[in-house]
This record gives structure tokens, sequence and C-alpha cells, in this order.
């Protein structure tokens, strides 16, 4: 089964400064896509940023970047020029394979709670 | 263009009782699935559906049962409340076949007391 592990639960990171969310994964599957999230105080789940596990290059979204090591089977994201509207939770997860039903779900890590300083 | 709405947003609800929440999914989606996030954790899936039938189950007990319409819009129902049940409920919207992200809606929270 797939899994998800983010062992930082709470990372501090200085207004400007680059900060770098770590996420490693777990899967026997050739096919998977990876997904960050944020989660404000809010609750909703916004959409950041995908990674395919055959996609070359490291995904970017503006300040935004996935670190895709395959081998290392890690997809940590690194945010650049954090601000203070960056404070908040952030998800890892992964889109399981299709299976024969030819529907997928998400697996989610337990998450980063990210604090932004001035 | 209207994202994922859920609703309501915020639900008390006593032990032994039943709760239906609510979701349209983003214009254009097909699929409809609901998560389950208890307070620290991440999200846990329980359940898919497209074509108005459940395609797809996680762990959860059969207390936990769904619904999708003909507009795509589904209700997740709970019946026999427990106080475990306190959670952060969202529905995600995605088009069947789609390889890329889901859309979440921003959750209905439900405290059972």
């Amino acid at each position: 089964a797939q899994k998800i592990t983010q062992t930082q639960p709470g990372m501090f990171v200085q207004e400007k400064e680059a900060v770098t969310l770590d996420c490693t994964y777990d899967t026997s599957d050739q096919s998977y896509g990876l997904f960050w999230y944020k989660q404000p105080s809010s609750g909703e789940m916004i959409f950041l940023i995908y990674q395919g596990s055959y996609d070359e290059q490291n995904a970017t979204e503006g300040r935004y970047s996935l670190n895709f090591q395959k081998a290392r089977k890690s997809a940590n994201l690194v945010i650049s020029a954090s601000q203070l509207g960056d404070s908040a939770m952030y998800f890892c997860a992964m889109r399981e394979p299709r299976g024969s039903t030819g529907f997928q779900k998400l697996v989610f890590g337990t998450g980063t709670r990210l604090l932004v300083s001035p | 263009d209207a994202g994922v709405t859920q609703s309501p947003t915020h639900l008390i609800k006593t032990r032994g009782q039943q709760v239906t929440l609510r979701c349209s999914p983003k214009s254009g989606h097909d699929t409809v699935s609901w998560y389950q996030q208890a307070l620290g954790q991440g999200p846990q899936f329980i359940f898919q559906y497209y074509e108005e039938e459940e395609r797809q189950r996680g762990n959860f007990p059969d207390r936990f049962s769904g619904h999708q319409f003909p507009n795509y819009s589904s209700e997740l129902n709970v019946n026999a409340l427990l106080l475990g049940d306190s959670a952060l409920y969202l529905c995600a919207s995605s088009l069947f076949g789609g390889q890329r992200e889901a859309f979440f809606g921003q959750g209905t929270r439900l405290t059972v007391v």
C-alpha cells in the first residue's frame, strides 16, 4: 500500500527566505502522481503543485517548486521568498495508480505546519 | 467559474443522530470523492462517486453512505454518530480519467457532542 511520510511537524521561516518541506513516499508502482496542498485555517485544501512519476523535469508553479528525487522516493516542496500568507498546513499526497476499477484516490501525509515570521 | 462548494460549513450534532453533508463539484467535473480529516491528521479517503454509483471505498464502516445526483452533486450521510466522527469532511471533485489535481471544497466541520 502507498504511504506518505512528512517528518517535520512544524517549520519556521523568516519572511522572504526560502524553505523546504520534506516528503518521502513508499510505493511499488511505476506510475503515480505526487501533489502538494496548502490548508489554511479556513480548512480548504488548495492545490499547489503536481509531479508525475514519469516527468523528467521538476515541477514548478510560481514560487513553488518540487524537488523530485525518484531513486530516493522523495518529493520535497520548496517555497521561495516566503510570505506571511504562506503560514498554513502543508500536505504531501500521492495519487494511487489506476486500478482495475479505473478510479483513484489520494493518500495524504500527516502534514507540516509552516509559520512565516516578519 | 465556481469551485467546489460544500454545505453546511459547520454542524453540531448529538451522539446517535444522523447527518447529511452536501457537495457541488467544480463545473465540468464528474467524479466526487469524500475525505475525513480528524484534528491534527491528514485527510482519509471515505469513498468516491461516479455516474451516481460508489466506485471505490476506504476503510470506513457502513454508517457512512453517500449518493451522487444526475447533476454530479453529492451527499455524504453518517448514521448513528459517534464522538469519533467529529472531524472536517472534505469533498473533492475531479474529471474521470484525469491525471492531475483534485479540487477541494472548504469542508464541513462536524462536531459530535
